[in-house]
């Protein structure tokens, strides 16, 4: 069946330094696939999404490019902050279907 | 525009005891979904419906699970009788579906479950 796999965390930066959290994916057909943010103690939001090949999903300073020839969404941030401290979800979902979540990255930024 | 709403935000109960959790999802979206967040097991999916009608149920860890949903804006989560392993954030989200799209989802503020 369908799964994402995501780079294990922690992952600790200090302030400014460049982010890069690994995601890759396996899946029939095309799926759409999105970044989910969890602050502490929050529920999950929506980060940013890319729906078809060579897509590139950005917000916030956050971007992904949907690769379909390596199956990857890799997140990515040029210069990250401690607000950025929390847990990073790569999902997918086919049409129709729940999404498929990753187990998270949690990200951790000091200043 | 108000998000999912998810209540209480908090609940403690006893052992044996019901637990109803409740869910009232973003006003025109039609699917809702229930999860699941424990340090040990992630992110768990239990129910999705789809225009009020149960899909996939097979997250469901067992009987002492269910769940309804009466209408397009209300959604409750029971579990009777609840067990301290029951313990975890449970999430509610709702999607708007668009034919053909694969949409995503907005999720509610949880509700932390602890069951002594």
């Amino acid at each position: 069946g369908d799964s994402v796999t995501q780079m294990e965390g922690p992952v600790t930066l200090s302030e400014e330094a460049f982010l890069t959290i690994n995601c890759t994916y396996t899946a029939t057909g095309y799926p759409s696939l999105f970044w989910y943010v969890q602050y502490p103690g929050e529920g999950l939001q929506l980060l940013l999404k890319a729906t078809k090949a060579d897509d590139k999903g950005s917000n916030k300073g956050f971007e992904a490019t949907y690769r379909k020839e390596t199956t990857s969404f890799h997140l990515e941030k040029g210069s990250v902050q401690v607000s950025d401290s929390a847990v990073y979800f790569c999902a997918l979902n086919q049409a129709g279907t729940a999404l498929i979540f990753g187990k998270g990255t949690t990200l951790s930024v000091s200043s | 525009d108000a998000g999912v709403i998810q209540s209480p935000r908090h609940e403690v109960t006893e052992m044996g005891q019901e637990v109803t959790l409740r869910c009232k999802p973003i006003s025109g979206h039609n699917s809702l979904f229930w999860y699941r967040q424990t340090m040990m097991r992630g992110l768990e999916l239990l129910i999705y419906f789809n225009n009020n009608v149960p899909i996939d149920d097979s997250g469901m860890p067992e009987d002492r699970f269910s769940a309804k949903m009466p209408n397009a804006s209300f959604s409750t989560l029971k579990i009777q009788p609840s067990e301290p392993r029951d313990s975890a954030v449970y999430f509610c989200a709702s999607s708007p579906r668009r034919v053909g799209g694969k949409y995503e989802q907005y999720f509610g503020p949880g509700t932390r479950l602890t069951v002594t």
